[in-house]
């Protein structure tokens, strides 16, 4: 079964800093991998994929993400952190079962992104 | 396209009352699933449709728990004789067959809190 670890619950940084969010995951299989954000009392908006191809994705709102398989990591970045990024982190991870078909996200715990002006 | 509602978006009720929540998804989205989310953690699985067909329940859903599809369309998750341990954040996404190459879209979710 698949799994997902996200280093740290709570990040904080200064507006302007980096922004660098963990996520390492555990799959047998190939996996695909998801960064979602979720706002106080708001839904999930996903951020950015991997699928297969680059391992360098670029998502919205300036994000992007690094697959290594060496390192089973999917890292969030971004260069500068705006105070409108400050929100709740979801990496997550779906793969494909013996059937053929992947329906199912596994979630990490998230991380809390706090930006400090 | 009007993306994924959910309705209500916060229900307050009393221990041991029933309560039933609803998902539209996305109208040409013929997969749609159902997640929990408990304070301080990401969101749990807890079961999926392909059209009106129920393929796959967690464990997490306890015999109180029942969705349905009616028609492939909307999907309505009712909890009965509702316990504290409900309060959560009910969460619908819905997606194409390949969900995970074309993307989940969620719904801003339904807060329960069993008082």
């Amino acid at each position: 079964a698949q799994s997902v670890t996200q280093l740290g619950s709570h990040v904080s940084v200064s507006e302007g800093a980096l922004v660098l969010l963990r996520c390492n995951y555990s799959s047998s299989v190939p996996p695909y991998l998801f960064w979602y954000v979720q706002y106080p009392n708001q839904g999930l908006q996903l951020l950015l994929k991997y699928t297969t191809g680059a391992t360098l994705v670029k998502g919205i709102n300036g994000f992007e993400a690094e697959f290594k398989k060496s390192e089973t990591s999917f890292h969030l970045t971004k260069p500068s952190a705006h105070m409108s990024d400050a929100a709740e982190y979801f990496c997550a991870v779906s793969v494909i079962n013996s059937g053929g078909s992947n329906y199912k996200l596994t979630f990490g715990k998230g991380t809390l992104l706090t930006v400090n002006p | 396209d009007t993306g994924v509602s959910q309705d209500p978006r916060h229900k307050i009720t009393k221990r041991g009352q029933n309560v039933t929540f609803r998902c539209d998804p996305i109208s040409e989205h013929n997969r749609l699933y159902w997640y929990r989310q408990t304070l301080g953690q990401g969101p749990e699985f807890l079961t999926y449709f392909q059209n009106e067909a129920q393929l796959e329940k967690s464990r997490l859903l306890s015999d109180r728990f029942s969705a349905e599809r009616p028609k492939g369309s909307f999907s309505t998750l009712e909890i009965q004789r509702t316990e504290q341990g409900d309060s959560a954040m009910y969460l619908c996404a819905s997606s194409l067959s390949r969900g995970s190459v074309y993307g989940y879209t969620f719904g801003s979710g339904t807060r329960l809190t069993v008082v």
